[in-house]
């Protein structure tokens, strides 16, 4: 079954903190692996964006990492701000192409605060 | 582009009420797709739509649950009659295919039902 598990649910730091979230993966074969920032009563927005070929994607202060090998993708978060408080969803989207599918796998996501 | 535009953003009725949740894609996008969020079971995909047709409804949870999409600008969530376990944030999200295929969410509908 495709599955996407993160970790941990939550977490607190402290602002200026550098953390790293993590996401396990079943998904195979897939096309890319997302990640989204979620603040709270909005809707999530794309951070980054890897194929199954890449191995790391940076986006500022974010940076993507992938282990085809292992399932494995990572998020770190360098340098914190309080404005990086928010959901963070990992989601794998299958190679279904040919069978006329087109559903995204989405984790439950981490939910980071991020204390002055 | 002012984005994916749902209405409305809070609705709070009795159990057994008609709920309808409405969605404006972003123009141009030829996929559109709700989804529910609880805290419990994360982004569920309830239905999608390519060019205005319905492609796949295997997620909608029962029949009191539809969808449509009259127009590629267009697209409604119907419940009804609603039950407190309907209770949820509710997205709506529109995407290209082609290339990322990058889903752009709207704000959400957080339905809380009595």
């Amino acid at each position: 079954k495709n599955q996407v598990e993160q970790s941990p649910q939550s977490l607190i730091i402290l602002e200026g903190k550098n953390c790293t979230l993590q996401c396990n993966y079943t998904v195979s074969p897939f096309s890319n692996l997302r990640w989204y920032k979620q603040d709270t009563g909005r809707g999530p927005v794309s951070l980054t964006i890897m194929t199954f070929s890449e191995n790391t994607k940076s986006n500022g202060r974010y940076t993507a990492t992938l282990d085809a090998d292992t399932k494995q993708s990572s998020l770190h978060i360098t340098a914190s701000q309080l404005s990086d408080s928010a959901s963070y969803i990992c989601v794998v989207i299958p190679l279904h192409f040919t069978s006329g599918t087109y559903k995204y796998i989405f984790g439950t996501g981490t939910r980071l605060k991020v204390l002055a | 582009d002012a984005g994916v535009i749902q209405s409305p953003r809070h609705e709070v009725t009795e159990m057994g009420q008609e709920v309808t949740l409405r969605c404006k894609p972003i123009s141009g996008h030829d996929y559109l797709f709700w989804y529910r969020q609880t805290m419990m079971r994360g982004l569920e995909l309830l239905i999608y739509f390519n060019n205005n047709v319905p492609i796949d409804d295997s997620g909608m949870p029962e029949d009191r649950f539809s969808a449509k999409m009259p127009n590629a600008s267009f697209s409604t969530l119907k419940i009804q009659p609603s039950e407190p376990r309907d209770s949820a944030v509710y997205f709506c999200a529109s995407s290209i295919i082609e290339g990322t295929g990058e889903l752009f969410f709207g704000e959400g509908s957080r339905l809380t039902v009595l």
